[in-house]
């Protein structure tokens, strides 16, 4: 059974730095994807990245970054220039490439960015 | 906001009570989901329908029941819950089984039992 941890229940980062979020994962799979999803306390939960696993090059999606590691199995997510809209729960996923499945998420972290 | 929302935003209910959870996509997508987000637990899927026909049922108790009666609505019909049952509920949507991996959430309903 696929698994996802995310060690770092809570973290801060103050304005315009820069944080870096960790997610471990646990799969027998070669083809799979990862997501970061982010969830403000509006709770609206929002796609932020995705990456396939058979893809060397690590996603970007304008201030947001992953470092796959994928003998490692190390999902991190990292946020440049940190805004205050920025502050949310953030959770990592995963799910088994091909057939339709299950995403699986990890506890999340909660992150924190102060003015 | 993203094209998907639910209603109520927020329910309390007794345990004898009986309650409906609804959410709607505005996406055109043809598969929905019902998760619950328990508090420092990852989120747990309840319920897949994709074109309406229920395709994965994770064990849930027979308490919380479906009804998918179109690819743009989903209901949670609640009876005769269970203090732990509180929790927030997520509904998603994605246009396709097969593209699953891409999931719009709603807002949620915060359900608290009492």
């Amino acid at each position: 059974a696929q698994t996802v941890t995310q060690s770092q229940p809570e973290m801060s980062v103050q304005e315009a730095e820069t944080v870096t979020l960790s997610c471990t994962y646990d799969t027998s799979e070669n083809n799979y994807y990862l997501f970061w999803y982010k969830q403000p306390p509006s709770r609206q939960m929002i796609l932020v990245i995705r990456q396939e696993a058979y893809k060397q090059q690590n996603a970007t999606e304008n201030r947001f970054s992953v470092n796959f590691q994928k003998a490692a199995k190390s999902f991190s997510l990292k946020i440049s220039d940190s805004q205050l809209g920025d502050t949310a729960m953030y959770f990592c996923a995963f799910m088994k490439h091909a057939t339709p499945d299950k995403l699986i998420f990890g506890t999340g972290t909660r992150l924190q960015v102060f003015p | 906001e993203t094209g998907v929302t639910q209603t109520p935003r927020h329910l309390v209910m007794g345990m004898t009570n009986k309650k409906s959870l609804k959410c709607e996509q505005h996406l055109g997508h043809n598969a929905m989901y019902w998760y619950k987000q328990s508090a420092k637990k990852p989120l747990e899927l309840m319920f897949v329908y994709s074109l309406e026909e229920r395709v994965e049922n994770n064990s849930v108790p027979s308490r919380f029941s479906p009804e998918c009666p179109n690819s743009s609505h989903l209901f949670l019909h609640l009876h005769t819950l269970q203090p732990e049952d509180s929790a927030l509920y997520l509904c998603a949507s994605s246009q396709s089984l097969a593209s699953s991996y891409e999931q719009y959430f709603g807002p949620g309903t915060r359900l608290t039992v009492t």
